[in-house]
């Protein structure tokens, strides 16, 4: 079955350097993967989406990446800032999914931005 | 718009007693989704609702889970008896079939079963 593996330990970077997580899938190239925000006590966040064909995705300072060879996305934070300090959750739908609605979600990474 | 709105925010409660969770979607979506968060599982689908049919119930755990969608704004996942293990922060988050499987989530509903 499909598996999503996140980095599980936190991740601690500078003010202004740039922030890159890591979502590693096994098994079949998902449809698109999804990367979610979630600050400690709150629901997750949508961030940004990232189909099969495309290879890079931006928003502000917000960069996707999708290799399917590695079966591999990565996740970009570019001059990163104590605000971007959250936990960084990665999902991906299946492909074929039609309807189906069911994400596969990862564990997450928490990021730590220290000032 | 208000986003997904949940209740109870925190709730204690015994072993054996009936805990109700309580969702709004936002005004609009036509798909809900319960879902259940703990440090060693992460995030679980429990049912996911569409047009307030139960499409796919796989996730719940147990029959003493059950979970019903009366009208296109309310949703309640009901646990009874509920048991420690139980205890885990319960999220609701709604979709709209437009935005494909961009899902909004609420603040979630953390229980705690002593």
């Amino acid at each position: 079955s499909q598996k999503i593996e996140q980095n599980s330990e936190a991740l601690n970077i500078q003010e202004g350097k740039t922030a890159t997580l890591t979502c590693n899938y096994t098994n079949y190239s998902p449809a698109y993967l999804q990367w979610y925000r979630q600050d400690p006590g709150r629901g997750p966040v949508f961030l940004l989406l990232i189909r099969e064909n495309e290879k890079e995705k931006r928003k502000e300072r917000l960069k996707v990446t999708f290799d399917t060879t590695l079966k591999q996305s990565l996740f970009h934070i570019t001059a990163s800032q104590p605000a971007d300090s959250a936990t960084y959750l990665c999902a991906l739908v299946p492909p074929n999914a039609g309807n189906n609605r069911k994400l596969i979600w990862g564990l997450g990474t928490s990021l730590a931005v220290n000032p | 718009d208000a986003g997904v709105i949940q209740s109870p925010r925190h709730e204690v409660t015994e072993m054996g007693q009936e805990v109700t969770l309580r969702c709004k979607p936002i005004s609009g979506h036509d798909y809900l989704f319960w879902y259940r968060q703990t440090m060693m599982r992460g995030l679980e689908l429990l049912i996911y609702f569409n047009n307030n049919v139960p499409i796919d119930d796989s996730g719940m755990p147990e029959d003493r889970f059950s979970a019903k969608m009366p009208n296109a704004s309310f949703s309640t996942l009901k646990i009874q008896p509920s048991e420690p293990r139980d205890s885990a922060v319960y999220f609701c988050a709604s979709s709209h079939s437009a935005l494909g499987n961009t899902i909004y989530f609420g603040e979630g509903s953390w229980l705690t079963v002593v």
